[in-house]
């Protein structure tokens, strides 16, 4: 059974960067698929914010593309994800997700992790 | 894309049915047809429901259809159950871009 945990700090302060860990358990990233990262503002909508194959091909939201950089690390079997010059716009829940075969849509989520920018 | 979503909030009794919306600013390629539909609980992690506009994900009952082509796709739920009462989401893919729309509020009458 695939199951993905996010970790990272809870709390960062305006103008850092936001990193964030992805573990992936139950599945070799280096065996296919592609991963991505979603955010939620509280009481908010979706935002995709990037994607990534095995790899290394990245995708980015071209409102986020700028600031963020995801990468995988076969090595230790988990996803990353840096946000750099966050401000209070950046706090949000992230998640991080498994596409499908098809790459079209998310199949497997993390549970999410709070990070607030203040 | 721009997904818009209707109605905002969807108040409905158990047993009734649902009808939510989704239209793409732009028409989604006929044979690819990537549109996905999620379930959000408060506290929970969305949850795929619906994939490539009418495929039913793992595990999701029948009671749950999609539809649609060109701009306008729909979820319905035909007799909601009490778990049925959540946040619902469409999602587009298309040239490596994903996007969401802003949800439907689907709340017990």
């Amino acid at each position: 059974q695939v199951q993905l945990q996010e970790s990272g700090p809870g709390v960062v302060k305006p103008s850092e960067t936001l990193s964030l860990i992805c573990a992936v358990s139950g599945y070799a990233i280096s065996s296919g698929y592609y991963w991505g990262w979603v955010r939620q503002p509280p009481g908010k909508g979706l935002e995709w914010i990037g994607s990534v194959y095995f790899s290394g091909n990245t995708y980015y939201s071209a409102s986020l593309e700028s600031r963020a950089t995801i990468a995988v690390d076969a090595s230790k079997n988990h996803l990353s994800l840096h946000l750099t010059s966050v401000t209070a716009a950046d706090t949000a829940i992230y998640y991080c997700s498994r596409l499908t075969v098809g790459q079209d849509s998310f199949d497997i989520w993390g549970q999410g992790t709070l990070v607030t920018v203040s | 894309i721009v997904l818009t979503q209707s109605p905002g909030t969807l108040p409905l009794s158990p047993g009734e049915r649902a009808t939510l919306s989704c239209r793409a600013s732009q028409s989604v390629i006929s044979y690819e047809n990537y549109i996905a539909w999620y379930q959000q609980k408060p506290g929970q992690a969305p949850r795929l429901v619906i994939h490539g506009a009418s495929r039913r994900a793992t595990g999701i009952p029948d009671r749950f259809s999609g539809s649609g082509s060109g701009t306008d796709f729909t979820l319905t739920i035909s007799r909601l159950e009490p778990e049925d009462f959540a946040v619902y989401f469409c999602q587009h893919y298309g040239s490596s871009v994903w996007t969401f729309g802003q949800g439907t509020k689907v709340e017990i009458k």
